[in-house]
């Protein structure tokens, strides 16, 4: 069974930096898509970051320069580094699979954590 | 970057037809994707690559895309579809390639 547990949130100071992380299980992180996508309070979803074959990464211009997308492939585990975190970081940040990479289909989330809470609050 | 428009809300009885709309420049020639969030929960893929559906998910809900619209139909509409809903496309052209639509409030009066 596939799943996947955000941990690594809570409440940090302006300027300050946090990592989320991202446990899966039932499949590997190294063959798909790994994603995370956050969701402010109130607010729609807003696609973050996304990691595959190893050294691939992209971000949202939001989060660009301030944020580092990794993973541990001995461990089956995604992460997240925030950096530099504003009050307009707050947000429920959920991780979420990809297609797998090579697979000749489209680009879906077909999978989500069940989110982590990340407050920037003075 | 591509942007995905949809309507805030959307409001139907229950036993009736929802449609929720997604648009998009020359969106047809894209696969869409679609996500069901209820309050408190994480989103859940209702419908992928326009109108497939996963599993679980009820012959009721259906998806089309042509044109500069794609369109998430829910059928005999029941209190439990009560959610927010967003549609999603891959953008290969772009350096952050994953666009999410702003999303629709389905209500069931």
């Amino acid at each position: 069974e596939v799943q996947l547990e955000e941990s690594g949130g809570g409440l940090i100071q302006p300027g300050g930096s946090l990592r989320l992380s991202c446990a899966a299980s039932g499949f590997s992180v190294s063959r798909y898509y790994m994603n995370w996508v956050r969701q402010a309070p109130g607010k729609g979803l807003e696609w973050v970051s996304v990691i595959y074959s190893g050294v691939s990464t992209h971000y949202a211009d939001s989060v660009k320069g301030r944020f580092t997308i990794s993973r541990d492939n001995s461990k089956n585990t995604v992460y997240l580094q925030m950096n530099s975190l504003g009050a307009q970081d707050t947000a429920v940040y959920y991780c979420a699979r990809g297609p797998e990479v090579g697979g000749s289909g489209s680009f879906h989330l077909d999978y989500w954590g069940r989110g982590a809470l990340v407050t920037v609050s003075s | 970057s591509y942007v995905l428009t949809q309507p805030p809300s959307v409001s139907v009885a229950p036993g009736k037809t929802a449609r929720i709309t997604c648009g998009g420049n020359n969106i047809g020639s894209k696969s869409v994707h679609w996500y069901q969030q209820k309050p408190g929960q994480a989103p859940v893929m209702v419908i992928y690559y326009d109108s497939d559906r996963p599993s679980g998910i009820p012959e009721r809900v259906s998806g089309s895309n042509s044109g500069n619209t794609a369109t998430l139909t829910i059928s005999r509409v029941e209190a439990g579809d009560e959610a927010d809903y967003y549609c999603q496309v891959w953008d290969s052209s772009s350096d952050h390639p994953v666009v999410f639509g702003g999303g629709t409030k389905l209500t069931v009066l």
